[in-house]
């Protein structure tokens, strides 16, 4: 029963590089979401999906791409990674069209630009 | 402009002790507020949460209280555990859009 899980956990990339996280759950939730947390920031939310085929932008949504081609997959894309990107990224997922909240969340994954 | 604060960014309390954290938010169209817990190198975890008719609910140690009128909620663990000790994040939704979070505050129960 792995819920929300996050590939890959750790990575570094160099300025200007690309690369695409991948959120996968196996709950038949309809909304996922990317956050990033940072210190004194709190969770900040930078995209979200309400299902198959569509994405939103949320908080923070500059210099990052979202795509939902299935229903259990949510990918972020950092197309030419910033240092101002370094943070930790969280997938959550969760039922229904009434949101009365809990969220599932991944284990997150560690970004780190130089 | 941030809409849920919490003020606080860490708080110690004695083992066996009340803690108490605060959040305040500013949206009046928030009609449910969540808590997660999280602890380090782990995704937040749901912990209670309470629906705008409500003024309180309770599930074990966690109580969380709303006062509407002041836009304030704030949850109890009673009595604290080690075990407790970890970041807590106070969430609101308007029940169209994402949850909104607070910036954390980092408990630590101490023995």
């Amino acid at each position: 029963n792995a819920g929300v899980t996050q590939t890959p956990k750790f990575r570094v990339l160099k300025t200007g590089q690309s690369m695409t996280l991948l959120c996968a759950q196996d709950m038949n939730h309809e909304y996922m979401y990317w956050y990033r947390q940072d210190p004194g920031m709190g969770l900040r939310l930078i995209h979200y999906s309400v299902g198959e085929g569509t994405t939103a932008k949320g908080e923070v949504p500059d210099g990052y791409n979202v795509s939902r081609l299935k229903k259990q997959n949510f990918l972020l894309g950092l197309e030419s990674a910033a240092p101002s990107q370094t943070s930790v990224y969280f997938c959550a997922s969760r039922f229904g069209l009434v949101n009365t909240g809990e969220l599932f969340f991944g284990e997150g994954s560690r970004l780190t630009v130089l | 402009d941030q809409q849920v604060k919490q003020n606080s960014p860490s708080l110690s309390v004695q083992e066996g002790r009340i803690s108490i954290l605060n959040c305040d938010y500013t949206n009046s169209m928030f009609d449910y507020f969540l808590w997660y817990k999280k602890y380090p190198a782990e995704g937040p975890t749901f912990l209670i949460s309470i629906s705008s008719i409500k003024d309180k609910n309770e599930d074990g140690r966690f109580t969380v209280f709303l006062n509407k009128s002041a836009k304030h909620l704030s949850l109890h663990i009673v009595p604290s555990q080690p075990g407790d000790s970890a970041v807590y994040f106070c969430a609101a939704s308007d029940r169209n859009t994402p949850l909104v979070f607070g910036k954390g505050t980092r408990l630590s129960v101490i023995a």
